[in-house]
């Protein structure tokens, strides 16, 4: 079983749509969990991440971890065709400034 | 946030050949990380670098494949040695960020390999 499972889309929404991104980890040391977005042809770049369990806002987007199923998911509210892109759920140890990445899901926005 | 380059963005290479990636940072930085990135896999972690020591390399990687320098707190190298057409894939460098959790990419390498 891979460390950390997720699925690689393609999705497809409309504009102003809720989209919900998932990811499955094994590992339960994991207590820190980033959410990396990578536009096409560009290095990824740091959404949001989360500290163990629980939910945190940023403006559109929702992060939200639960431990005790070793699931993570990304919710981006009202969602514009400048949010497609590919996330990738990135979780770590405590104490380690090693990520292990997801697969990446690629979102596509349509007008 | 660091903002870092990568050169060369992109390259054909030939079978048994080697490829020197460099990649400069606009700020000095303890930790630089280096990535590969293959069509339909994970983002996977080669090695890390940390300025005036040897590179720490992931399972599955070697020295001798991946070689690594580190000669300043703002630049590094990556050399994929010997090609292989596994070996087709972008290549990513990253420095620690402000959080121990972020990391700030370049915009990586595009290596193809016949």
């Amino acid at each position: 079983q891979k460390e950390v499972e997720q699925d690689p889309g393609p999705l497809s929404v409309p504009e102003g749509a809720i989209v919900s991104l998932n990811c499955t980890y094994s590992n339960s040391a994991f207590q820190y969990f980033m959410w990396y977005r990578q536009y096409s042809r560009k290095g990824p770049e740091l959404l949001m991440y989360t500290y163990s369990s629980g939910n945190k806002e940023d403006g559109r987007f929702t992060a939200q971890v639960d431990k005790s199923s070793k699931y993570i998911s990304l919710f981006i509210r009202d969602s514009q065709p400048s949010d497609s892109a590919t996330y990738l759920c990135a979780p770590a140890q405590g104490g380690s400034e090693k990520l292990v990445f997801g697969k990446g899901t690629k979102l596509t926005v349509n007008p | 946030s660091a903002v870092i380059s990568q050169k060369p963005s992109r390259d054909i290479c030939q079978r048994g050949t080697s490829l020197t990636i460099q990649c400069q940072v606009d700020s000095q930085v303890t930790m630089m990380f280096w990535y590969r990135q293959q069509p339909g896999q994970s983002l996977t972690l080669i090695a890390t670098a940390n300025q005036g020591s040897e590179a720490t390399y992931e399972s599955g990687f070697v020295i001798d494949k991946f070689p690594i320098s580190r000669p300043n707190l703002t630049f590094s190298t990556l050399t994929v040695s010997n090609m292989s057409p596994e070996d087709s894939s972008i290549y990513l460098c990253s420095v620690e960020g402000g959080d121990l959790y972020e990391q700030y990419f370049g915009p990586g390498t595009r290596l193809t390999v016949t």
